[in-house]
């Protein structure tokens, strides 16, 4: 079945550089992606939409430019965390969808990001 | 401003017993609902929607129940197994569209006892 692929699972980082976090839909393509980020015990808030071949649409409240989104093809887009602090230490998680019906949207592993 | 909640954050069940794990949510846009179930370190997985169409939507031991006059919706397992310990989050979205933003809960840990 359908599969979306997160790299790295966990990445542990020191404060002031960047690190990459890439989601891939394995089977099929998807012009859409979207980034959510979970705190300890918290939701899964969203944080931007990544469109294939156009810049991202960001929630309100989330930097764009502290956390970059390219959605250069349609099996692949990155979020890139510019400048980590150890406040953005946190689980990130993206999902695409492989279809038109909700249970077509699947999830990727998530990845734990620790800014030391 | 949350607008989806999970008000409960554990829930502990004894093994073959019905677990139902509740949600509400504020939005009236809201048209379709999903159950996802998370295990520590993965991506949730999805488990079972439904459209504000109707009321119920059964697949196996899974059932959703939808009240949209209450904004509530509620999940039923029956009978509950040790491997349905998980989070569960339920999520929102305004369109049955599978490529919609989701909109989801706080997540209620659910602990089956055998």
């Amino acid at each position: 079945g359908a599969v979306v692929s997160q790299h790295p699972s966990r990445v542990i980082c020191k404060s002031g550089t960047s690190v990459k976090i890439e989601c891939r839909s394995l089977d099929f393509q998807a012009t859409t992606m979207f980034w959510y980020r979970q705190f300890p015990k918290k939701s899964l808030m969203l944080m931007a939409t990544s469109n294939e071949g156009s810049k991202a649409t960001y929630e309100q409240g989330v930097e764009k430019d502290k956390f970059l989104i390219n959605h250069a093809s349609l099996t692949l887009s990155t979020l890139t965390v510019t400048s980590a602090h150890p406040e953005d230490s946190s689980f990130y998680i993206c999902s695409a969808s492989a279809g038109t019906s909700g249970n077509t949207i699947y999830f990727g592993e998530g990845s734990w990001l620790t800014v030391v | 401003d949350q607008q989806v909640k999970q008000n409960s954050p554990s829930l502990s069940v004894q093994e073959g017993r019905i677990s139902i794990l509740n949600c509400d949510y504020t939005n009236s846009m809201f048209d379709y609902f999903l159950w996802y179930k998370k295990y520590p370190a993965e991506g949730p997985t999805f488990l079972i929607s439904i459209s504000s169409i109707k009321d119920k939507n059964e697949d196996g031991r899974f059932t959703v129940f939808l009240n949209k006059s209450a904004k509530h919706l509620s999940l039923h397992i029956v009978p509950s197994q040790p491997g349905d310990s998980a989070v569960y989050f339920c999520a929102a979205s305004p369109s049955i569209q599978g490529a919609q933003k989701l909109v989801f809960g706080q997540g209620t840990r659910l602990t089956i006892n055998p």
